[in-house]
């Protein structure tokens, strides 16, 4: 079946950087955008960016240009989100979701936890 | 760029219609059209529209979503306890980005 599938959670200093994996499966990895998605602890969703496989083209939030990169490796289906200089109000659960109309397939998401 | 604007919370009885509101702009909404997203507390979201009303497969016929100009809604007929969950709209934007709105908690009495 289709799903995306991401790894387990972190724990991080400030200042430190994080990588999340998000690994997908049952369909054409190249054929859709990957989108990032954050959710803070009792907060709304929150759009980072996105990446298209294909190309590996990006395009990213303005508040997170220059803290976020979003890379993929098409050999094993499996996009990466990395977050850098992070701070104790990234701690939230990072999603990733396939979208080629909406964002269709969400991964279980990951909780990023910053703290000394 | 500013996000979509949603009210924080509807309530409504069970078996009742909730309509759901989400306000961009014409970048946004009134340009790509909305989606919707349903989210049960400690889960992913759950896709339940897309670009208006077109709904992936397996979502209920009692969700149906709408737009007029730069307001998106999302109607829930014979709201069953299972409804209750936080809704989100989300849209495409011009300046090549994601908006989402802040969400709305809906309650079913």
């Amino acid at each position: 079946q289709v799903q995306l599938v991401q790894s387990g959670a972190e724990v991080k200093k400030p200042g430190a950087s994080v990588k999340v994996s998000c690994k997908a499966s049952g369909y054409t990895f190249t054929g859709y955008y990957l989108h990032w998605v954050r959710q803070a602890p009792g907060q709304g969703l929150e759009w980072m960016g996105r990446i298209n496989p294909n190309s590996g083209g990006t395009n990213y939030a303005q508040k997170f240009q220059g803290r976020v990169t979003m890379t993929r490796d098409t050999s094993i289906s499996t996009a990466y989100m990395e977050l850098s200089r992070l701070r104790s109000d990234d701690t939230a659960v990072y999603y990733c979701a396939r979208s080629r109309s909406g964002m269709d397939v969400w991964g279980q998401g990951t909780t990023v936890t910053v703290s000394s | 760029q500013a996000g979509l604007t949603q009210p924080p919370s509807v309530s409504k009885g069970l078996r009742q219609t909730a309509t759901l509101t989400c306000t961009g702009n014409s970048n946004n909404v009134g340009n790509q059209g909305a989606a919707w997203l349903q989210q049960h507390q400690g889960h992913p979201p759950k896709l339940l529209s897309y670009r208006n009303n077109n709904r992936p497969s397996g979502i209920s016929e009692r969700f149906s979503a709408s737009r007029s100009g730069n307001t998106a809604s999302l109607t829930i007929t014979g709201l069953q306890p299972e409804d209750e969950a936080d809704y989100y709209c989300s849209a495409w934007d011009s300046s090549l980005s994601v908006v989402f709105g802040g969400g709305t908690k809906l309650t079913v009495l």
